[in-house]
C-alpha cells in the first residue's frame, strides 16, 4: 500500500520569504501526485497536479512542485509568499494502479506573517 | 454554485445515536467518496463509488453505511455513534477513476459525539 508523508507540520513565514515543503510518498510502481490547498473556512482544493511529462509543474497563485522520481519526492515550492497563502497543504499520491484511492499526507499548516 | 455539497456543516450528537450526512455533486461526475479527516489532520479514504456503485470499502466498521441513491448524491449514516467516530467528513467527487483526476472536495461536516 502507498504512504505519503509531509515532513514540516507548521511553518511559520514572514511575507516574501520562500517556501518549501517537503511530500515523500512510498511505492515502486507510476505514481500521480497533487497538492491540495485549504485555505481558512473553505474547502480542500486542488493547487497542481503531475501525472507524466515535465516533473516541474506549475500551479495556481505561483506555486510549482518538482517531481524527483529517484527521491520519491514532490516537493512544493514558492519563492514569495503572501498573507493570503496562509492555509492547510496536503501531498497526495495515486498510482495507477489503484484507481480512485489517492492517499493524503496528514498536512502541513503554513502561517504567513503580514 | 457550489460544486460538491454537504449537510449538516456542524452535528453535535451523543453516542449511542444515529445520524445522517448528506452529499450532492453538481459536476456530472461518476465517482464520489467519504474521507474522514481525524484531530491530527490526517485525511484518510472510507468509501469509493462509481456510478452507484461500490467501489472502496476501507476497513470502516460496519455501522458506517454509504448509500448512492444516484451517481450525484451519496450520502453517509452511521449508526450507533461512539466517541471516535468525532472528526471532520469530507465528500468528494471526480469526473471517474481515472487515478490523474482531481478530486474536488465538499467544505466538510464536523461531527462531534459527546
Amino acid at each position: 500500500a502507498q504512504s505519503v508523508s509531509q515532513h514540516n507540520h507548521h511553518v511559520i513565514l514572514s511575507e516574501a520569504a520562500s517556501l518549501e515543503l517537503g511530500c515523500n510518498y512510498s511505492y515502486g510502481g507510476t505514481v500521480n501526485l497533487f497538492w491540495y490547498v485549504q485555505y481558512p473556512g473553505q474547502h480542500l482544493q486542488l493547487l497542481l497536479k503531475y501525472f507524466s511529462g515535465d516533473p516541474l509543474v506549475k500551479g495556481i497563485k505561483g506555486f510549482e512542485a518538482e517531481f524527483i522520481k529517484s527521491k520519491f519526492s514532490f516537493n512544493l515550492r514558492k519563492p514569495s509568499v503572501q498573507w493570503s497563502d496562509t492555509a492547510e497543504y496536503f501531498c497526495a499520491v495515486n498510482p495507477n494502479t489503484n484507481a480512485g484511492k489517492s492517499t493524503f499526507g496528514d498536512g502541513t499548516t503554513l502561517t504567513v506573517k503580514p | 454554485d457550489t460544486a460538491v455539497s454537504q449537510t449538516p456543516k456542524y452535528l453535535v450528537t451523543q453516542m449511542g445515536n444515529d445520524k445522517s450526512i448528506k452529499c450532492e455533486q453538481n459536476l456530472g461526475h461518476d465517482t464520489m467518496y467519504w474521507y474522514k479527516q481525524d484531530s491530527k489532520k490526517f485525511l484518510k479514504i472510507m468509501f469509493s463509488y462509481n456510478n452507484k456503485e461500490l467501489i472502496i470499502n476501507e476497513t470502516v466498521p460496519n455501522r458506517f453505511s454509504p448509500k448512492s441513491p444516484d451517481k450525484a448524491h451519496l450520502n453517509l449514516h452511521i449508526n450507533s455513534l461512539e466517541l471516535g467516530d468525532s472528526a471532520v467528513y469530507f465528500c468528494a467527487s471526480s469526473q471517474d477513476l481515472t487515478p490523474g483526476n482531481t478530486i474536488y472536495f465538499g467544505e466538510g461536516s464536523w461531527l462531534t459525539v459527546v
